[in-house]
C-alpha cells in the first residue's frame, strides 16, 4: 500500500543553519505530495505542495521538489529561524483519497 | 476565511464513558476525516466520509464510530472510552483541489 517515510527527529539547529528533512514515499500512480507544519499548541497547516513530477513547492522560504525517479520530496530551507521550530509532516494524497502521513519530524531552532 | 472547528480543545473523560467529538466545516466540502495523532506514530486515519450518511473505515477504526447527518458536521464517537484512546484528535475537511485541505485545531482527549 501507499506509505510515507520521513527522517527521524528531533532535528536541532542553530539559527541561520541550512535545513533538510528527508521524505520518501511508496505509491502506485502519481500522488500529490505535501508538507504540513504544526506549531506548538496548534493544528496542522499546509506548508507547500507539489502535484506532479519535477514540480517545486515553496512557501515561507521552504522548498521541496517532487522527484519521481527517487520517490522523494525532501524539505529544505536555506536559513532557519527560531520561529520555524515545529513538527513537520510529509504526506501524500492519491486520487482525492485520505492523506497518508509520515510520522513527523520535530525541528528545534536555537538562537 | 475558511474554518474547521472542533467542539473542544481539551477534554478529560473517565474510562467507560461515551465521548462525542464534533467537527464542523463551513466550506461545503464533501470529504471529511478524523485522525488521531500520537508521538512517534504521526497521524493515523480513523474514519472518513465522502458524503452525508456515508462513512468508511480508516486504518484504526476499532473502538470508534462516526456520524454524518449533515454535510458540515462530522462527529467521532468513542462508545466506551479507554485509556489507550488518550490522544490528540484532528478533524480535516478536504475539497476537490489538492490544496484544499484544512485541519481543525485538534482536541486533546485524556481518558483516566
Amino acid at each position: 500500500g501507499n506509505s510515507v517515510t520521513q527522517m527521524e527527529g528531533p532535528v536541532t539547529l542553530s539559527e541561520e543553519a541550512f535545513l533538510t528533512i528527508n521524505c520518501t514515499y511508496t505509491a502506485t500512480g502519481y500522488p500529490s505530495l505535501f508538507w504540513y507544519v504544526q506549531y506548538p499548541g496548534e493544528g496542522l497547516q499546509l506548508l507547500l505542495k507539489a502535484t506532479k513530477a519535477d514540480d517545486k513547492g515553496s512557501n515561507k522560504g521552504f522548498e521541496a521538489t517532487y522527484r519521481k525517479e527517487t520517490t522523494s520530496f525532501h524539505l529544505e530551507k536555506g536559513s532557519v529561524q527560531v520561529s520555524d521550530s515545529a513538527v513537520y509532516f510529509c504526506a501524500l494524497d492519491q486520487a482525492g483519497t485520505a492523506l497518508i502521513f509520515g510520522k513527523g519530524t520535530t525541528l528545534s531552532v536555537s538562537s | 476565511d475558511v474554518k474547521v472547528t472542533q467542539s473542544s480543545r481539551y477534554l478529560v473523560k473517565r474510562t467507560g464513558e461515551k465521548v462525542f467529538l464534533e467537527c464542523v466545516q463551513d466550506m461545503d466540502h464533501e470529504n471529511m476525516f478524523w485522525y488521531r495523532q500520537d508521538p512517534g506514530l504521526g497521524l493515523r486515519l480513523i474514519y472518513f466520509s465522502y458524503d452525508v450518511k456515508m462513512k468508511e473505515k480508516g486504518d484504526i477504526p476499532e473502538g470508534y464510530s462516526v456520524s454524518r447527518e449533515k454535510k458540515e458536521r462530522f462527529s467521532l464517537i468513542l462508545e466506551s472510552a479507554s485509556t489507550n484512546q488518550t490522544s490528540m484528535y484532528l478533524c480535516a475537511s478536504i475539497g476537490p483541489r489538492p490544496d484544499e485541505q484544512y485541519f481543525g485545531p485538534g482536541t486533546r482527549l485524556t481518558v483516566t
